[in-house]
């Protein structure tokens, strides 16, 4: 299993440019969500989803777009990138409700670094 | 507001040694607390999970308490080698918010030779 994989790794887009990061897992997870991780601050839920056909926005969605047409992928939009959004993302899924009291953990994947100039 | 607070920020150690790091947090009603490893360029990765009622867990040479009552939780790291070197982030999930969970900025540790 590959778990959860994202691309692309690295990317630099100029100022109102747009693109999208793909995110899969192979473990049939029904949950996935998506962070973005800033220097100094802990990681911030920008969208999820808990199954296919559904989004559902986070702490910080301005300025992103997600969908989740097939269960395995969960897709980030950014529509006009600024430099605010200068950071590292993070794509993660789980099998039910993470706090729930039969808890699951959260499998991340390995991030993507994205500079806006 | 529901913080959590990591402490150290970073923490320089020498191979063999024992360390501790420190989570406060002030989310209430509070569901469970978990620690994550993150190598630099790399995911996190779970360590332990533990509910309120659970004082402490153990992953090998990791071991998490938890004091619900001070709301304080350490993450033990024994005998610590060079492969530990990453930073390590408390996290702590509110009662019934799956898309609420609350993670601390981590603490840096860096296991030198």
């Amino acid at each position: 299993n590959a778990g959860v994989t994202q691309t692309p790794k690295f990317r630099v887009l100029k100022t109102g440019q747009s693109m999208t990061l793909l995110c899969a897992q192979d473990m049939n997870h029904e949950y996935m969500y998506w962070y973005r991780q800033d220097p100094g601050m802990g990681l911030r839920l920008i969208h999820y989803s808990v199954g296919e056909g559904t989004t559902a926005k986070g702490e910080v969605p301005d300025g992103y777009n997600v969908s989740r047409l097939k269960k395995q992928n969960f897709l980030l939009g950014l529509e006009s990138a600024a430099p605010s959004q200068t950071s590292v993302y993070f794509c993660a899924s789980s099998q039910t409700d993470p706090s729930g009291e039969a808890y699951n953990e959260q499998f991340f994947g390995p991030g993507t670094r994205l500079t806006v100039l | 507001k529901n913080q959590v607070e990591q402490s150290p920020q970073s923490l320089i150690i020498l191979e063999g040694k024992n360390c501790t790091l420190q989570c406060n947090y002030t989310v209430s009603p509070f569901s469970n607390l978990r620690w994550y490893k993150q190598d630099t360029g790399r995911g996190p990765v779970s360590l332990t999970i533990m509910t309120f009622s659970e004082n402490t867990k153990s992953n090998g040479r990791y071991t998490a308490t938890l004091d619900a009552d001070t709301k304080q939780s350490s993450l033990h790291i024994t005998a610590s080698q060079l492969s530990d070197s990453a930073s390590y982030i408390c996290v702590v999930s509110p009662l019934g918010g799956y898309n609420k969970l609350i993670f601390g900025a981590g603490t840096r540790l860096a296991v030198h030779p």
